[in-house]
């Protein structure tokens, strides 16, 4: 079975602050990729970035950077020097064996000016 | 490129009737997802399909929904009859392969009255 976890349910910054969310993954398999996705307000999911579990290496893009841990299952997405447009809700996704891909609960970001 | 397409994007039914949502996956992209999203929660899986053959509809309730994909290309989900809990955002996906990203439609938002 796999498993996603993003427990903060709810974010609140004021603009130009930094923000990370959380995501705790479960899986029996050596081969699994990770993902987040963004919903804004319109309401489709927008791919941000694919992590494969042998590939432990942060990434950054622009003011998006993403920390994998294997040894802690988890794969943390920071947005630095938020704005306003970037409140929308966030989703952390997992797919494993099987070609399932299983999401978390999602984190709901919201950037006041 | 065109992404997925979806449609209707919103539909308004009584409950007992039927409805029917319809989904054009990426060209190419042989894996296709429908997932129900229900407010404040993240996306639940329903089926996949790997070009015409529905691999994973365990989570699909069966008595009332039902979905298709012929030729591997354009999907329908349907469900008769509707119930008030299935008031909802049906979304559509489709990915290429099992190590690549899964691609959003605008998604379907039902309500059932």
């Amino acid at each position: 079975a796999q498993k996603v976890t993003q427990a903060q349910t709810e974010i609140s910054v004021v603009e130009k602050e930094d923000v990370t969310l959380d995501c705790v993954y479960e899986t029996r398999d050596t081969t699994y990729y990770l993902f987040w996705y963004k919903q804004p307000p319109s309401g489709e999911l927008v791919f941000l970035i694919r992590r494969n579990s042998f590939d432990e290496q942060n990434e950054i893009s622009g003011r998006y950077s993403w920390n994998f841990q294997k040894s802690t299952s988890s794969f943390n997405f920071t947005i630095t020097a938020s704005q306003v447009v970037d409140s929308a809700v966030y989703f952390c996704a997992l797919r494993a064996a099987g070609n399932k891909l299983t999401f978390g609960g999602g984190t709901r970001v919201l950037v006041k000016p | 490129e065109a992404g997925v397409v979806q449609s209707p994007r919103y539909k308004i039914i009584e409950k007992k009737q039927p409805v029917a949502f319809w989904c054009n996956p990426i060209s190419g992209h042989n894996t296709l997802y429908w997932y129900l999203q229900n407010l404040g929660q993240g996306p639940e899986l329903l089926i996949r399909y790997e070009n015409e053959e529905a691999v994973d509809d365990s989570q699909l309730p069966k008595d009332r929904f039902s979905a298709e994909r012929l030729k591997g290309v354009d999907s329908t989900l349907k469900i008769q009859p509707a119930e008030l809990g299935d008031s909802a955002v049906y979304l559509c996906a489709s990915s290429e392969y099992m190590n690549t990203e899964a691609f959003f439609g605008q998604g379907t938002r039902l309500t059932v009255v």
